[in-house]
């Protein structure tokens, strides 16, 4: 069975930075396009980067260009985001999903809150 | 690239029928087949109900139909039941190596 675990979520002031992960299990990770899709409280589904089986193709919303990056470990089954330069706008719940049929996310996780407030 | 715009929301009886619109351009929903719907109840993460306009992934009920014409794509849900109350939202590749979602619409079941 699919899992997704996602973690390092919480409370960072503006400015700062975070580290968020995902853990995959029941599948075989290095075969997939991984996202993570961030949404603000109350509101609607963004998406905010993706990432190709081998690391090599990354692509970023252009709100978090150059200061979110993207990586996965493929022996460690790990999909992670570090976030840096964070600003109030950040706030949201953040899903990695897996991109498992054409054009679409079939699995997500639970989500991690990442709340930026001075 | 803009949201994909929803209406805030619809409603219908038990055993009736709503469709939600998804509006977009040429560029993104009119340009591609890779327009997926997503359920999603409160505090949970999203669902997958139909990919590729029009497809349904396994485990979702045949009460969940997708379509499109031109730059606008829509979701069907037939029968309608209590636990379909929820927050629906569109995608669609939005060329240039970007998704995009629609802002969401809210099913309220009467």
């Amino acid at each position: 069975e699919v899992h997704l675990v996602e973690s390092g979520g919480g409370l960072v002031q503006p400015g700062g930075s975070l580290r968020l992960c995902c853990a995959a299990s029941g599948f075989t990770f290095s075969n997939h396009w991984m996202m993570w899709v961030r949404q603000a409280p109350g509101k609607g589904l963004e998406w905010v980067a993706n990432i190709d089986g081998d690391g090599s193709e990354k692509n970023y919303v252009d709100s978090v260009k150059g200061r979110f990056t993207i990586s996965r470990d493929n022996a460690k089954n790990s999909l992670c985001l570090q976030l840096n330069g964070l600003r109030a706008e950040d706030s949201a719940v953040y899903y990695c999903a897996r991109d498992g049929l054409p054009g679409a996310r079939d699995y997500w996780g639970q989500g991690t809150l990442v709340t930026v407030s001075s | 690239q803009s949201a994909l715009t929803q209406p805030r929301s619809v409603s219908g009886s038990p055993g009736q029928s709503v469709t939600i619109s998804c509006t977009g351009t040429s560029s993104d929903v009119g340009g591609y087949n890779y327009v997926s719907w997503y359920q999603q109840h409160p505090g949970k993460a999203p669902k997958l109900v139909i990919y590729e306009v029009n497809k349904r992934p396994s485990g979702v009920p045949d009460r969940f139909s997708g379509s499109k014409s031109g730059n606008t794509a829509s979701l069907t849900v037939s029968g309608l039941q209590a636990e379909d109350e929820a927050d629906y939202y569109c995608s669609s590749y939005g060329g240039n190596k970007n998704w995009i979602f629609g802002g969401g619409t809210k099913v309220t079941v009467l």
